[in-house]
């Protein structure tokens, strides 16, 4: 079975350019997660899609950041004009069910460098 | 709020010794899970060991294993015989059945060198 795949690895971008990030979730999982890891810092919650719905946004620094779902399959997280301290790995999180001791399945991130 | 410590933002253990990487947390919810991740390089991050707070023996799983102590609200992970492959950074986590939180609450990660 596949497990959680981002795309790409890596990215590299000038500020003020739009970047997308692409989640593919474990399939039959509803909940896709994105969280972010600025570098030496603790990885933060961004959001949490149930199928196609935002449960939860309250993650999500600033209105830069648009995070898709449709169809409830596969995810995209764009950054649109990028800043600098937007760098960082953004990791794509997947579960079949919502619960505190849910096994979340994560991918391999995205490293994102805003020069 | 809930925060997750992790003050060892290095550490380094010979192949087939045992080491202890400590996890600190800071909530007021008496139920809840904690975690350990592993995240390989280049890898994807995987779950090395969880346990419910409620649950007073501490979670093994092979050569693996916590020392929860609920009342410290401290974590720790013990790898014993240690492996070139343990070479990791090591995630904990926290983890509360709460609508108003934001979800799964890190550490910043300690990285596990492995010395052959």
């Amino acid at each position: 079975e596949a497990g959680v795949t981002q795309f790409p690895s890596h990215s590299v971008i000038e500020k003020g350019q739009t970047v997308t990030l692409r989640c593919d979730p474990i399939s039959g999982h509803d909940n896709l997660y994105w969280y972010r890891r600025v570098m030496g810092k603790e990885i933060k919650f961004l959001l949490h899609f149930v199928k196609e719905s935002k449960q939860d946004e309250s993650g999500m620094p600033n209105n830069r950041f648009l995070a898709e779902r449709t169809g409830g399959t596969y995810s995209t997280l764009k950054v649109q004009p990028a800043e600098l301290e937007d760098s960082g790995v953004y990791f794509c999180a997947s579960s079949q069910v919502y619960g505190m001791n849910t096994e979340a399945f994560f991918g391999q991130g995205t490293r994102l460098t805003v020069v | 709020a809930q925060t997750v410590t992790q003050s060892q933002p290095e550490m380094s253990v010979q192949e087939a010794e045992t080491v202890t990487l400590s996890c600190t947390y800071d909530t007021s919810e008496s139920d809840y899970y904690l975690f350990w991740y592993k995240q390989p390089p280049s890898r994807q991050m995987i779950l090395v060991i969880r346990q419910e707070a409620y649950k007073q023996q501490n979670a093994t799983e092979n050569r693996f294993s916590v020392n929860f102590q609920k009342a410290a609200k401290s974590f720790s992970l013990k790898i014993s015989d240690s492996q070139l492959g343990d070479a990791a950074m090591y995630f904990c986590a926290y983890r509360t059945d709460s609508y108003n939180n934001n979800d799964m609450r890190f550490g910043a990660g300690t990285r596990l060198t492995v010395k052959p």
